[in-house]
C-alpha cells in the first residue's frame, strides 16, 4: 500500500545532542511537510518542500532544519534539542498545495523525548 | 485573518447517541475543508473533505459533514456513536491562495458506555 513512513516511532535524545528524524513516502507526491505537535494541541507547520523548493514558516526556530535529497525522502534535523522540543513530529505529503484542495496524508509520527 | 474555530475542546456522548463536532471558518471565499481524526500516538487520518462539489460530504466510519456557506460552517456528524470513535478530531481549512492548511484547535471526543 502506498503510504507515508516515519522512523523511528519513538526517539530519545539528550539535551543539546543533534537528532534526525526521517520520513519516506511511496505516494510520489511532490509536497512534503513537517509538523510539530505538542500534547493536546493542533499540529504546527514547521516547513514544507514543494518539489525541491524549501518553504520555512516565519516562526520556525533556526534550530530546526530540513533536507529533501529526493522525492521519496525528507529529514528533520534538530541541531540542539531543548526540553521544549519534546513533541510528536508528523510528516505529511500531498500531490499539490492546500490552496487547490489537495489532501495531506500523514505518517504515524515520531515521538521525541529530550532528557 | 483566516482562522478556524472548533467549538468545544472536549465533547462527551453516550454510545449510540448523535455525535456533533462543530467547525467554523473565517473567509469570504469558500475554502477547501477537511476533517481529520487522530487516535492516541498516531498520525492524522482523513475522514472527509469538501472541495466545492456536493455540500453534504460522506466520509469513512459513518461520519458526514455539511458545508453551509451562509454560516461559514462545516460541522461533523455521526448518527450513532461507537466506542471506537473516541479520538481527537481536527477541522482543517485550505484557504484560497494559501499553501498551508490551517487547523482548528481540535476536539477530544469521549464515548460513554
Amino acid at each position: 500500500d502506498a503510504m507515508v513512513i516515519q522512523n523511528p516511532r519513538y526517539q530519545v535524545t539528550q539535551f543539546g545532542k543533534p537528532v534526525t528524524l526521517s520520513c519516506s513516502q511511496t505516494l510520489n507526491h511532490n509536497v512534503m511537510y513537517w509538523y510539530q505537535q505538542k500534547s493536546s494541541q493542533a499540529p504546527k507547520l514547521l516547513f514544507h518542500y514543494y518539489d525541491k523548493d524549501f518553504n520555512n514558516e516565519a516562526d520556525t526556530p533556526d534550530n530546526f532544519q530540513s533536507r529533501r535529497p529526493n522525492t521519496s525522502f525528507c529529514f528533520l534535523d534538530i541541531r540542539s534539542p531543548g526540553l521544549g522540543d519534546a513533541a510528536m513530529y508528523l510528516c505529511a505529503t500531498s500531490g499539490g498545495g492546500a490552496a487547490v484542495g489537495e489532501t495531506q496524508y500523514f505518517g504515524p509520527g515520531t515521538r521525541l523525548l529530550v532528557l | 485573518a483566516q482562522s478556524v474555530t472548533q467549538l468545544g475542546s472536549h465533547v462527551s456522548v453516550s454510545e449510540g447517541a448523535l455525535v456533533l463536532l462543530r467547525c467554523n471558518y473565517s473567509s469570504s471565499v469558500p475554502p477547501y475543508l477537511f476533517w481529520y481524526v487522530q487516535y492516541p500516538n498516531q498520525g492524522l487520518q482523513l475522514l472527509l473533505k469538501y472541495t466545492s462539489a456536493a455540500t453534504l460530504v460522506k466520509g469513512i466510519n459513518g461520519f458526514e459533514a455539511e458545508f453551509k456557506k451562509s454560516e461559514t460552517s462545516f460541522h461533523l456528524t455521526k448518527p450513532s456513536a461507537h466506542m471506537s470513535d473516541a479520538a481527537e478530531y481536527f477541522c482543517a481549512v485550505g484557504f484560497q491562495g494559501a499553501q498551508k492548511l490551517v487547523f482548528g484547535q481540535g476536539t477530544r471526543l469521549t464515548i460513554n458506555p
